[in-house]
């Protein structure tokens, strides 16, 4: 069965400096991943998406991803927070079948200090 | 380009009142459509998926029914709300005949009391 974890629960970093959430998944295929971003009360955002062609996966915003197949992570970068950042992210993964279900990482809070 | 929109955008309901709320697709056909519920400080639940018209799956047994009237439209019911009903209720749409990424409308805040 596929999942995907986001390691931590709550980020914070100073404003300009780099941004780092994590995300494993686990699945016995090679995946579709995702990253959505939602600011307080608003819908999500589709920031990026990997499926199967370039592993570096470069999003709005300034916000990238790298595919890692060996260590099984999707993690999110960003060279320079910007207080425009600070919102709840989540990692996603389609699993196989393709019913349309996503998997939804527990998300990740970025706070983002001036 | 395609659009989704929801409403109302905020709603407090007593309990045992009934529920509807309306989300609708514009700039495409034939979409799969999604309900999903936020509990505050959580992640999304899947409610209900439909990927016709008056086809709609059913992901958790619960207090609420969904209906598809028309090809872009998706409706969220309950005859009687619950306490535990309140949170924060996302429709999405995503291309028939695949599952790639969703696209989230804005939300209706559901509070309950």
């Amino acid at each position: 069965a596929q999942s995907v974890t986001q390691l931590d629960s709550h980020v914070s970093v100073s404003e300009g400096t780099p941004v780092l959430l994590r995300c494993n998944y686990s699945s016995s295929y090679s995946p579709s991943l995702f990253w959505y971003v939602q600011h307080p009360n608003k819908g999500l955002q589709l920031l990026l998406k990997y499926t199967s062609a370039a592993t570096l996966v470069k999003g709005i915003n300034g916000f990238e991803a790298e595919f890692k197949k060996s260590e099984t992570s999707f993690h999110l970068t960003k060279p320079s927070a910007h207080m425009s950042d600070a919102a709840e992210y989540f990692c996603v993964v389609i699993p196989s079948g393709n019913t349309g279900k996503l998997i939804f990482g527990q998300g990740t809070t970025l706070q983002v200090k001036p | 380009s395609q659009t989704i929109h929801q409403w109302p955008a905020t709603l407090v309901q007593p309990v045992g009142s009934p529920l509807s709320l309306e989300c609708t697709v514009e700039g495409t056909s034939n979409p799969n459509l999604y309900w999903y519920r936020q509990a505050a400080g959580r992640g999304l639940q899947l409610l209900f998926y439909s990927v016709g018209i008056g086809q709609i799956s059913s992901e958790v047994p619960q207090n609420l029914s969904a209906s598809r009237p028309q090809d872009r439209q998706f409706i969220l019911s309950s005859k009687k709300l619950l306490l535990s009903d309140s949170g924060f209720y996302l429709c999405a749409w995503s291309v028939g005949g695949q599952s790639y990424e969703q696209y989230f409308g804005p939300g209706t805040r559901l509070t309950v009391t």
